[in-house]
């Protein structure tokens, strides 16, 4: 089946950079994202990479994903405070029109100033 | 951008009454959404897919009579939490997409249930 893991928390200090790593299990998958979600919030797409890339950089965010080992990493480049937040990781099928995404557990990021 | 709203942000019910939660996409006709149900620091589970005009799909476990959809237009779809428990609360999250475009999602919606 389909599962998606991830670390569950992370702590770094501010102006250091943070990787925030993600396995996941459907060998199918076109599209992986990465979602912030802030406490009593929705989620806000932070970034998204293609199945046939293997890096992705967006100013303070690279995504590197290992397509064979099916490992997928979000790297914050000097992390600020205000980055503190669940990250979660998404895998999206291949099923068509209604492609679900699958996400992963989430990850705890806590940016010390 | 794509903005998906979503009302009430939060409610308070008695045990026994129906909830619903709207979800509307503000900018964009969306041809699909999503109803997730988070539960404390956890993960998003999906629980059911809808396309508008038609009936919704279910995911495994997700009982239809207990969360009624309603996707009336491309903007709008109802999530309808029937005789609610408290173990039904939840914060509750839909998303809205255009095809095989990104999700977008809603700011969610808190239901705590008495």
């Amino acid at each position: 089946g389909e599962d998606v893991e991830q670390s569950l928390f992370l702590s770094v200090r501010e102006g250091d950079s943070s990787v925030i790593n993600c396995t996941y299990t459907d060998s199918s998958s076109t599209y992986l994202y990465w979602y912030k979600q802030e406490p009593g919030a929705g989620l806000q797409l932070l970034t998204y990479i293609f199945s046939n890339m293997d890096m992705k950089q967006d100013q303070r965010l690279t995504v590197l994903l290992n397509k064979k080992d099916k490992h997928l990493s979000l790297r914050i480049a000097d992390t600020q405070t205000g980055d503190s937040a669940i990250y979660f990781c998404a895998e999206e099928g291949n099923g068509g029109a209604t492609n679900k995404l699958i996400f992963g557990t989430g990850t705890l990021l806590a940016v010390q100033p | 951008g794509a903005v998906v709203s979503q009302h009430p942000s939060r409610v308070i019910c008695k045990s026994g009454t129906s909830v619903k939660i709207e979800c509307r996409s503000l900018d964009f006709q969306a041809t699909t959404m999503f109803w997730y149900r988070q539960f404390p620091k956890q993960s998003l589970m999906l629980m059911a897919t809808s396309n508008e005009g038609s009936k919704a799909t279910y995911e495994q476990g997700v009982e239809k009579d207990k969360f009624l959809i309603n996707h009336a237009s491309l903007t709008l779809s109802t999530l309808t939490v029937t005789s609610a428990h408290p173990e039904d609360s939840s914060f509750y999250i839909c998303s809205a997409r255009v095809l095989q475009e990104t999700q977008y999602f809603g700011p969610g919606t808190r239901l705590l249930v008495l």
